[in-house]
């Protein structure tokens, strides 16, 4: 089964502080992706990446910055954080190469962040 | 724009009662298509998938779903819910050519035992 982690399921942090959060997958997939979730909006899109150090702007990237260094791990950067920041924070992963189950992405659990 | 869109915020059924939840999708080109489900407290799992072929497909706890080209629609239907299928539902469509999904705003299903 793929396996999707992210560091934390609860985050305190206060206005002004920089914020990694980190996700690691076990399945080799090229693609990754950061979304926020929050009520009545959804999951929106803040960045995903398709390859090692490599990163594409989503839907609403701004106040964030993202670092894939190594293949498994995608890190999502908050450098200020701000309390219109507070959210459940997602990651997912998917492949494309044929017979992976193209571009069904997995979830992991989630990272709720609260800015005060 | 491409959208996927969800005509349902909330909807609140009984125990035994059909399910039909909406998902209409605004692009064209090759259409891939999710249907999504996050239980209370849970990880988001797929439900359910159409790529091509037969347009109605079949997914995990009874679920089905029917792409209907002509109406640009995706609608997920169960005939019988149950009091466990409460969580919220995400219809999801691919874009892009990195395997963007774009997700519908969810629909949160309650269901009374």
């Amino acid at each position: 089964d793929v396996k999707v982690t992210q560091s934390s399921r609860y985050l305190v942090k206060r206005t002004g502080e920089k914020v990694f959060l980190e996700c690691v997958q076990d399945m080799d997939h090229e693609n990754m992706f950061w979304y926020r979730q929050d009520p009545g909006l959804g999951l929106r899109l803040i960045y995903f990446s398709y390859d090692v150090k490599m990163k594409e702007k989503g839907d609403i990237p701004e106040g964030y910055s993202v670092s894939r260094e190594k293949k498994e791990r995608f890190s999502l950067i908050l450098e200020s954080a701000s309390t219109n920041q507070t959210s459940m924070y997602l990651c997912a992963s998917s492949s494309e190469r044929p017979g992976r189950r193209v571009y069904e992405q997995y979830f992991g659990p989630g990272t709720r962040l609260t800015v005060t | 724009a491409q959208s996927v869109s969800q005509h349902n915020h909330h909807v609140i059924l009984s125990e035994a009662a059909s399910l039909e939840l909406g998902c209409n999708y605004s692009y064209g080109g090759t259409v891939n298509l999710f249907w999504y489900v996050q239980y209370p407290g849970q990880h988001l799992q797929l439900l359910l998938k159409y790529f091509s072929g037969d347009p109605l497909v079949k997914g995990i706890k009874g679920f089905e779903a029917e792409f209907i080209k002509s109406k640009f629609s995706f609608n997920l239907r169960k005939p019988s819910v149950q009091w466990s299928d409460t969580a919220e539902y995400f219809c999801a469509g691919k874009v892009g050519s990195q395997g963007n999904l774009i997700f519908g705003k969810g629909t949160k299903l309650s269901v009374k035992p």
